[in-house]
């Protein structure tokens, strides 16, 4: 069965820098998550789309912005990075016109800031 | 935002043991899922288990909602099954993460 796809798998950055990453859902979902796991912590949730309209937004710094496309598609852009931005960060995709359905998550983008 | 507590904090089992990990929420949620995440950081998405019982191979859960209090068992473990275990619920379209139970099943 098709997974969550997220890229790049891994991301070497300096402070100060920008970086992008994507999610593709699995095909058919229309809500897409972000969260932000930093190291021996619990994931964080960070923002959401459904539909490609924001609807709902946790802990995610103004230097974080995100959006969804027509295709489903998300891209986290982090910009100004900090030392602290050193993290696992997730996509997650759902059937979300509901609420009630399986969050499924995809492999994460391991993100180090130097 | 609803608290999750899960206990314990840590679990160390022989292989072949049985075990109960815990998961208490402050509020209630039509959304929880149980996550064991790998040593190379993957969340494997367990059960969608808001309430009710389900079983899958050696796991099974249990989800009490009028309590706020839901169950993973593991039984016969092996150590393909260490990691650490998340609960995780909510009611809208994010989802708040517990601590985690960090399991470590010795052969």
């Amino acid at each position: 069965a098709a997974g969550v796809i997220q890229s790049p798998r891994h991301l070497i950055k300096e402070k100060r820098e920008t970086a992008t990453l994507k999610c593709y859902p699995i095909p058919r979902h229309d809500t897409v998550y972000w969260y932000q796991q930093g190291p021996g912590q619990d994931p964080q949730f960070l923002i959401s789309f459904y539909e490609k309209m924001q609807s709902d937004k946790g802990s995610i710094p103004d230097r974080f912005s995100a959006q969804q496309f027509s295709d489903y598609h998300s891209e986290l852009n982090m910009s100004s990075l900090e030392l602290g931005d050193s993290a696992l960060y997730f996509c997650a995709s759902s059937l979300g016109f509901s609420r009630r359905e399986t969050q499924y998550f995809g492999p994460g983008t391991r993100l180090l800031v130097l | 935002g609803i608290q999750v507590e899960q206990s314990p904090p840590d679990l160390i089992l022989q292989e072949g043991a049985n075990s109960t990990l815990r998961c208490n929420f402050s509020d209630s949620v039509n959304n929880l899922q149980w996550f064991h995440q790998n040593p190379w950081g993957q969340l494997i998405n367990l059960f969608y288990i808001p309430s009710g019982t389900k079983q899958n191979g050696r796991l099974s859960a249990t989800t009490v909602a009028t309590e706020r209090y839901s169950l993973l068992y593991i039984s016969s473990s092996q150590t393909t099954d260490s990691g650490v275990y998340f609960c995780a619920v909510g009611n809208d379209y994010k989802l708040s993460f517990g601590a985690g139970t960090t399991v470590t099943v010795r052969a």
